[in-house]
């Protein structure tokens, strides 16, 4: 159990288009999901949390209308690297929380989306 | 092998040897904490985790031991396979200041290799 997928895994985009990269859990509901960005041999770093329904909380630094964060259901979570430039290359990872037993805060891992900007 | 993670980001140990990752964090409040590893190309994958009332746990293979005194965390892989080969971070997690709930703070990670 407890299963996040990530769709695509890979894109590779024109400078200045959107990319929209999804995050769904496959068999339970997430109260809440996390992105995170992560550049080559370095750490993962928190974008934003999103809780379903309500507008997504942005990290420090984190430019919210650059990265669009959708929340609309239980299962999905989306994130638009909106005009993306090739300062926006990355490993993008989103994660979710069940938030229902201990330890509430247990996250779990997509596998990941590779965006390379051209 | 023993690594001390911040300042050394690669380890290297023979199969078979038993291995020793270190980390150091920065919250004292933190109350929970989780070892990661990640495959190149894929997403962090659970190892074990540990509260802040505990100081050790065991799991198949790994152990977690934890130093609030100090603020140290480290995993400990026994006979060590090639398929441990990874980077290895651990993870802290934090109350936000903002906008409620809680957050993980990855450590800067330790690449294991281990050596045939």
């Amino acid at each position: 159990g407890a299963v996040v997928s990530q769709h695509p895994s890979r894109v590779i985009c024109k400078s200045g288009t959107s990319v929209k990269i999804e995050c769904r859990s496959l068999d339970f509901q997430a109260t809440t999901m996390f992105w995170y960005r992560q550049f080559p041999k370095k750490s993962l770093m928190l974008m934003a949390t999103s809780n379903e329904g309500s507008k997504a909380t942005y990290e420090q630094g984190v430019e919210k209308d650059k990265f669009l964060i959708n929340h609309a259901s239980l299962t999905l979570s989306t994130l638009t690297v909106t005009s993306a430039h090739p300062e926006d290359s990355s490993f993008y990872i989103c994660s979710a929380s069940r938030g229902t037993r201990p330890p509430y805060n247990e996250q779990f891992f997509g596998p990941g989306t590779r965006l390379t900007v051209l | 092998g023993e690594s001390v993670g911040l300042h050394l980001p690669t380890l290297s140990v023979q199969e078979g040897d038993n291995s020793i990752i270190n980390c150091a964090y920065s919250n004292s409040a933190s109350d929970y904490f989780i070892w990661y590893k990640q495959e190149s190309g894929k997403g962090p994958q659970f190892i074990i985790d540990i509260r802040s009332n505990m100081d050790k746990r065991q799991g198949q293979r790994v152990t977690v031991l934890l130093n609030k005194t100090v603020k140290h965390l480290s995993l400990q892989i026994a006979a060590t396979q090639p398929g441990d080969s990874a980077v290895y971070f651990c993870a802290e997690n934090i109350k936000k200041l903002t906008g409620g709930g809680n957050k993980l703070t990855f450590g800067t990670g330790t690449q294991l290799k281990v050596e045939l």
